[in-house]
Order: structure tokens, then C-alpha cells, then sequence
């Protein structure tokens, strides 16, 4: 069956440091692959997209690299600032428009 | 842009009754509108997929005659837990695409519900 996995360990992280989040997924082949942030008691907010046919892709102080040989996404946030603690949810797609499957998410806590 | 909003934000009700919530894109029109659901610490579990002027694709293991989705218009998508009992205190959250981006799911705030 389709699996995705992300660390379900929280991630502590000192203010100003890159943190780096994992998505994994088996049985599986993506057309893209999405990151949102949802904070406690709300509904997810889009981060970036990223396509299977693309290895890299960055927007501020985020970047997302996509390797489709090993099933994996990468996540990192640059100079991380309190406001990014946050839980922070990989999802993928096999289509446009085509319904999304999620990982169980990643809690980030950035200490000042 | 590319706003949705959900109504209500949260509802308490008792057991056996019927509870609607609303989805709405406020500023494009959403050919497509996703229902989701989470429970605590859990991530979202998408339960169906609604096209307007259709009948919702509900995903395995999700009734449909107790999770009623009505599609009427390109701007509005809406819920319906029918006979709601405690098990169905959830968070319920719906997402909403564009035609003009079909890459991209836009999220409402989501509904708190508590059925006692």
C-alpha cells in the first residue's frame, strides 16, 4: 500500500540554525510533491510545489529537493526564526487537480 | 487571493443530531473541493472529493449516507454528518482548487466538532 512516512519525533532546533525535515514514500510515483505549515487549531497553508521532473526548488528561506530514485523529499528552512515553530506536512499528488495524500507531519520547535 | 473559509469554525451539538458546515472559495471559483478530516496528533485523512454538479467520490471506508457532500455551485461545497455521535468529533477541513491552478489545494481554517 501507499506509504508516506516524515519524522514523527518532534524537531528541536536553536533560532537562526537550517532545519532540515524528511518526507519518504513508497509505493508510490508522484507527479509533484507539496509542503504545507499548519499551526495548532488551523487548516494547512501551501509552502512550495515541487515537480517530478525537478530536483530543487526555494522560495525565501525555504528550499525543497525532490529525488525520485530514492523516494525522498528534503525540507529545510534557513536562519530559522521562532514563528517558524510550526507542525510542517509533505503531501503528494499523482495528478494536477488530483486528490492529495499526506504524511503525518513534522512538529518544529525553533528555541530563541 | 485564493481565499476559502469554512462555516462554522466550531459546533458543539448532542448526539443524534445532524450537523452542516460550509466550504466556500471567496475569490475564484474551485472546480474541485476536497473534505478532510483530523483527529488529534493525527495528520489529514482525506474522506471525499467533490466536483460541482456531481456526486462526491467518497475514498474506502468513509460512509457517504453519514458524511453527505453537496456540490452546488463552483464557490460552495458543504458537509453534512448526519445522526453525528461522539466518534465523529473531529476537525473537519476542506480544501478547494482552482481551474486556473490545478496544482494547488487551498485550505479553510477548518470546523472544530463536538458531539457530546
Amino acid at each position: 500500500s501507499q506509504k508516506i512516512e516524515q519524522n514523527s519525533e518532534a524537531l528541536n532546533i536553536q533560532e537562526g540554525k537550517t532545519a532540515t525535515l524528511t518526507c519518504n514514500y513508497t509505493n508510490y510515483s508522484p507527479a509533484y510533491l507539496q509542503w504545507y505549515r499548519q499551526d495548532p487549531g488551523r487548516g494547512p497553508v501551501f509552502l512550495l510545489l515541487i515537480r517530478e521532473n525537478e530536483k530543487e526548488k526555494r522560495k525565501e528561506r525555504l528550499k525543497v529537493t525532490f529525488d525520485t530514485t530514492l523516494k525522498q523529499s528534503l525540507f529545510h528552512i534557513t536562519a530559522s526564526q521562532p514563528a517558524d515553530s510550526a507542525t510542517y506536512l509533505c503531501a503528494l499528488a499523482k495528478s494536477a487537480g488530483n486528490k492529495l495524500t499526506f504524511g503525518g507531519g513534522t512538529r518544529v520547535l525553533v528555541k530563541p | 487571493g485564493a481565499v476559502v473559509s469554512q462555516h462554522p469554525s466550531w459546533v458543539i451539538c448532542k448526539s443524534g443530531t445532524s450537523v452542516k458546515i460550509e466550504c466556500r472559495s471567496l475569490d475564484f471559483q474551485a472546480t474541485t473541493m476536497f473534505w478532510y478530516r483530523q483527529f488529534p496528533k493525527q495528520s489529514l485523512m482525506l474522506m471525499a472529493t467533490s466536483n460541482e454538479g456531481s456526486k462526491a467520490t467518497y475514498e474506502q471506508g468513509v460512509e457517504k449516507d453519514k458524511f453527505l457532500i453537496n456540490h452546488a455551485s463552483l464557490t460552495l461545497s458543504t458537509l453534512t454528518v448526519t445522526s453525528a455521535h461522539p466518534e465523529d468529533s473531529s476537525f473537519y477541513i476542506c480544501s478547494a482548487v482552482a481551474g486556473h491552478d490545478p496544482e494547488t489545494q487551498y485550505f479553510g481554517p477548518g470546523t472544530r466538532l463536538l458531539v457530546l
